[in-house]
């Protein structure tokens, strides 16, 4: 079936970046996703890839896809205290459904 | 804007007890969602409505019903709550339910209800 898998947790010192992994397994997957959960609060759309792109950029935050190997992985460069969450990682699956990874929580070190 | 609102934001019910969880969102969005969240288990898809008038099961729809009242309003019912059903409920929606080789849908969620069941 369906799968996304994540570490669980992630520190890292403020300033320097952050890398967060995610694997799926569903090759038919369209568009892929990384979510962010401030405590408290739901989960807020960060970034998204389309399947046909190795990489996109968006100011701090860099995305990569392996889609040979079925690895995401979503950088956050000069990390700050207020990117202290949650990061989600989502694949657009079958079913029409999108499937969610268990969540990485990004801890900052002062 | 609103996005997408979810009432209460918390709740305390006792084994047996019902109640409704409330969504509504003002996007004009075709399909919306329930997931629930516990401790590490992620989010769970528990029942989602595709478009106005359908709803389908998720992956764990036991214990609850819904009712995609009109366009922008899905509710979560709990008939006879259980200590099981303590989480965290998320309401979501989207554009469209399927996944088109060339559409991208994101998810858009509200803030939560935090129910606890003694």
């Amino acid at each position: 079936g369906e799968d996304v898998e994540q570490s669980l947790f992630l520190s890292v010192r403020e300033g320097d970046s952050s890398v967060i992994n995610c694997t799926y397994t569903d090759s038919s997957s369209t568009y892929l996703y990384w979510y962010k959960q401030e405590p408290g609060a739901g989960l807020q759309l960060l970034t998204y890839i389309f399947s046909n792109m190795d990489m996109k950029q968006d100011q701090r935050l860099t995305v990569l896809l392996n889609k040979k190997d079925k690895h995401l992985s979503l950088r956050i460069a000069d990390t700050q205290t207020g990117d202290s969450a949650i990061y989600f990682c989502a694949e657009s699956g079958r079913d029409d459904k999108i499937i969610f990874g268990k969540g990485t929580r990004l801890h900052i070190l002062p | 804007n609103a996005g997408v609102t979810q009432t209460p934001k918390f709740q305390v019910l006792k084994t047996g007890q019902s109640m409704t969880l409330q969504c509504a969102q003002d996007m004009n969005h075709n399909s919306m969602y329930w997931y629930r969240q516990d401790p590490g288990m992620g989010l769970r898809l528990i029942y989602y409505s595709a478009s106005e008038g359908t709803t389908d099961k998720g992956e764990v729809p036991n214990g609850y019903n819904v009712s995609r009242l009109n366009k922008r309003e899905f509710s979560l019912r709990l008939e006879s709550a259980a200590p099981s059903q303590t989480s965290v409920y998320f309401c979501a929606s989207s554009e469209e339910g399927r996944q088109f080789s060339s559409y991208n849908s994101p998810l858009h969620f509200g803030n939560g209800t935090r129910l606890t069941v003694t």
